[in-house]
């Protein structure tokens, strides 16, 4: 009964790889989020997609794509990736009201050696 | 562009007593939302409280209450008998529209907080 699943939990990785988080919600939410948290826990957004089209895509480099094939999954796919890219990476959703916040997935820990 | 500003990076308080973190904001925007959120070692997001911009009464959520000032653009938060369970890292957050039904969270740095048994 999880309302914002993501996997893996957790990613480790060698540089220059190309991996894949996947996010789904089954709150009925249009619209859902990918944001980065850094080593310093600070949260930033890069992408948000509403009912399947993009809306947000912040200063992220193009080696970073989300893809939505329905509005009930959002994943992220990165190629080649870099030592920068270790984070951890939230998928939330959100429902037409902002009253409501966002309701998050617990997080990809992605480590890249 | 949206800032959101935590000046404290960490905080302690003894068990059972209060602790309020502070969180200013920078916007040019009239309708927002403000949101507290938690975050304890088990990295899950957890919403806290949220705060209306054109609502003037302070919301409270049990033990946890907010001190809006919409003019000095001010948004505390105030924990009432602190529990073990509140050491964790608090962000408070603003809302805005991005168009199309998107609204986006810009986070804070973050409060960490330590409850002292």
């Amino acid at each position: 009964d999880t309302a914002v699943s993501q996997t893996p939990k957790y990613l480790v990785t060698q540089m220059g790889n190309d991996k894949s988080i996947k996010c789904e919600q089954n709150l009925g939410h249009d619209t859902m989020y990918w944001y980065k948290q850094d080593s310093k826990k600070f949260l930033k957004i890069m992408f948000s997609y509403n009912n399947k089209e993009l809306i947000i895509n912040e200063t992220v480099p193009n080696r970073f794509s989300p893809k939505s094939p329905d509005k009930a999954h959002l994943n992220l796919h990165i190629n080649s990736l870099e030592l920068g890219d270790s984070a951890v990476y939230f998928c939330a959703s959100s429902q037409g009201k902002p009253i409501y916040g966002y309701t998050f997935g617990s997080g990809t820990r992605l480590t890249v050696v | 562009a949206q800032t959101v500003t935590q000046s404290q990076p960490e905080m302690s308080v003894q068990e059972a007593e209060t602790v309020t973190l502070s969180c200013t904001y920078d916007t040019s925007e009239s309708n927002y939302y403000l949101f507290w959120y938690k975050q304890p070692p088990s990295r899950q997001m957890i919403l806290v409280i949220r705060q209306e911009a054109y609502k003037q009464q302070n919301a409270t959520e049990n033990r946890f209450s907010v001190n809006f000032q919409k003019a000095a653009k001010s948004f505390s938060l105030k924990i009432s008998d602190s529990q073990l369970g509140d050491t964790a890292m608090y962000f408070c957050a603003f809302m805005r529209s991005s168009g199309a039904g998107s609204y986006q969270l810009t986070f804070g740095k973050g409060t960490k907080l330590s409850v002292i048994p």
